[in-house]
């Protein structure tokens, strides 16, 4: 596609359940980058890969989140034991290098935990 | 902190005046870079500015940025009510993009 690919764009579950987020990056981007964003704050940084590897994942809030990049293409952001604080948008972005010209931003995950 | 400040959180002006947010941070940069948001999705870029750089244009925009008091401008001229949006001043270091919270901007008709 075109653009950033963020699927599901709504996704409700129950506390405690296991999500999946997935985010197909621009074809031949090598850098893509996991925001969460809450209402009425900016974009929080949780991880940013660098091809394969995981080059910065310092934002990641605890060890329930976890986000893989196996072929350096789709990302899938993992959460574990979901809490109901999870509740956010939840973006992901790619760039062509490695983040000196723009971030493209897919439309986001918007992740209801009840 | 590694994020930027966006001052003002918000802005309501009347269409065709110009609206001027500001972001200050505290970290050394390479570049830095204005986003704006519609309706809580998708983040898109609007302009990036180098840390060697200390103005950009892009059609109604205009960015400046001063490093040695680590600030920058966005000004937005003869606004539209279709500029109504969040703007994010977002920072690029050895850290990955960093945004800040953002100034939401109102543009009435």
């Amino acid at each position: 596609g075109a653009g950033v690919s963020q699927t599901p764009s709504n996704k409700v579950t129950e506390k405690g359940k296991y999500v999946e987020l997935r985010c197909d990056p621009i074809s031949g981007h090598t850098a893509l980058y996991w925001y969460r964003q809450s209402l009425g704050q900016g974009p929080e940084f949780l991880i940013y890969f660098q091809g394969t590897g995981a080059a910065d994942d310092s934002g990641l809030p605890n060890d329930r989140f976890f986000a893989v990049r196996p072929e350096g293409s789709v990302s899938t952001l993992k959460i574990q034991r979901t809490e109901r604080g999870d509740s956010a948008v939840y973006l992901c972005a790619s760039s062509p290098d490695r983040g000196n010209t723009e971030a493209f931003f897919g439309q986001g995950t918007r992740l209801t935990v009840v | 902190s590694q994020q930027g400040e966006e001052d003002p959180q918000a802005l309501s002006i009347q269409e065709g005046e110009n609206a001027t947010m500001n972001c200050s941070y505290k970290t050394s940069i390479n570049n830095l870079q204005w986003y704006r948001q519609n309706s809580g999705r998708g983040l898109v870029h609007l302009i990036l500015i180098r840390s060697n750089e200390r103005e950009k244009h892009s059609g109604r925009l205009r960015v400046t940025l001063d490093t040695s008091k680590k600030s920058s401008s966005l000004l937005i001229t003869a606004s539209r009510a279709a500029d109504t949006a969040s703007y994010f001043c977002a920072l690029k270091g050895n850290t990955p993009l960093v945004f800040g919270k953002g100034t939401r901007l109102s543009v009435i008709a």
